[in-house]
């Protein structure tokens, strides 16, 4: 089974701070790992993904996350927030070793990320 | 590509009446996913199909839920009889990466 946690229900952080959004994960293999972002009334949208290699992983609109094994840790970051990063942000986990044909993304519950002005 | 369209965008029905949503995958993509997310469960996933079949039902909660996608461009997410407890907003995704903007449904 694959699990995924994001502790935070929700993250304040001020305009042209750094910003780090919390995910770790559980599954029985080896994980690739998902970050999303929900605007209100959205659907989501794909922000970046590990694989393999590098654990720093880029994404869209100058995010960042960090894969840490021993951790089992995924947290997404910024190094300067925009009013207009304020979202709901998702963490999902796929096993890499799920078997043929198998897609099934678990997800975390959310983290509302606000940023203050 | 207009990316992953669903239809409608919103739906208000009564209960006990039959719902059917829609989905037009990306052209090309082998995997199609149905979600459903609300505030107390958040993302759920429902059932997906690759290449047309489907893998992995046993998200589907119950037998009123059933989900067909007869090509490679169409699938229909269907609920019969509907419950005001299946009201949320169900997305469908092409992939891992693109979602469609969901379907809001309100059981009355």
């Amino acid at each position: 089974a694959q699990s995924v946690a994001q502790p935070e229900d929700q993250v304040n952080v001020a305009e042209g701070n750094p910003l780090t959004v919390k995910c770790t994960y559980s599954v029985s293999g080896n994980p690739y790992l998902f970050w999303y972002v929900q605007y209100p009334n959205r659907g989501l949208q794909f922000l970046l993904k590990y694989i393999t290699g590098d654990n720093l992983v880029k994404g869209s609109y100058g995010f960042e996350a960090e894969f840490n094994k021993s951790q089992t840790s995924f947290h997404l970051k910024k190094p300067s927030a925009l009013v207009s990063d304020s979202a709901l942000y998702f963490c999902a986990v796929r096993d890499r070793y799920s078997g043929a044909g198998s897609y099934q993304l678990t997800f975390g519950k959310g983290t509302k990320l606000s940023v203050i002005p | 590509d207009a990316g992953v369209i669903q239809s409608p965008r919103h739906e208000v029905t009564e209960m006990g009446q039959e719902v059917t949503l829609r989905c037009k995958p990306i052209s090309g993509h082998n995997s199609l996913f149905w979600y459903r997310q609300t505030m107390m469960r958040g993302l759920e996933l429902l059932i997906y199909f690759n290449n047309n079949v489907p893998i992995d039902d046993s998200g589907m909660p119950e037998d009123r839920f059933s989900a067909k996608m007869p090509n490679a461009s169409f699938s229909t997410l269907k609920i019969q009889p509907s419950e005001p407890r299946d009201s949320a907003v169900y997305f469908c995704a092409s992939g891992e990466a693109f979602f469609g903007q969901g379907t809001r449904l309100t059981v009355v």
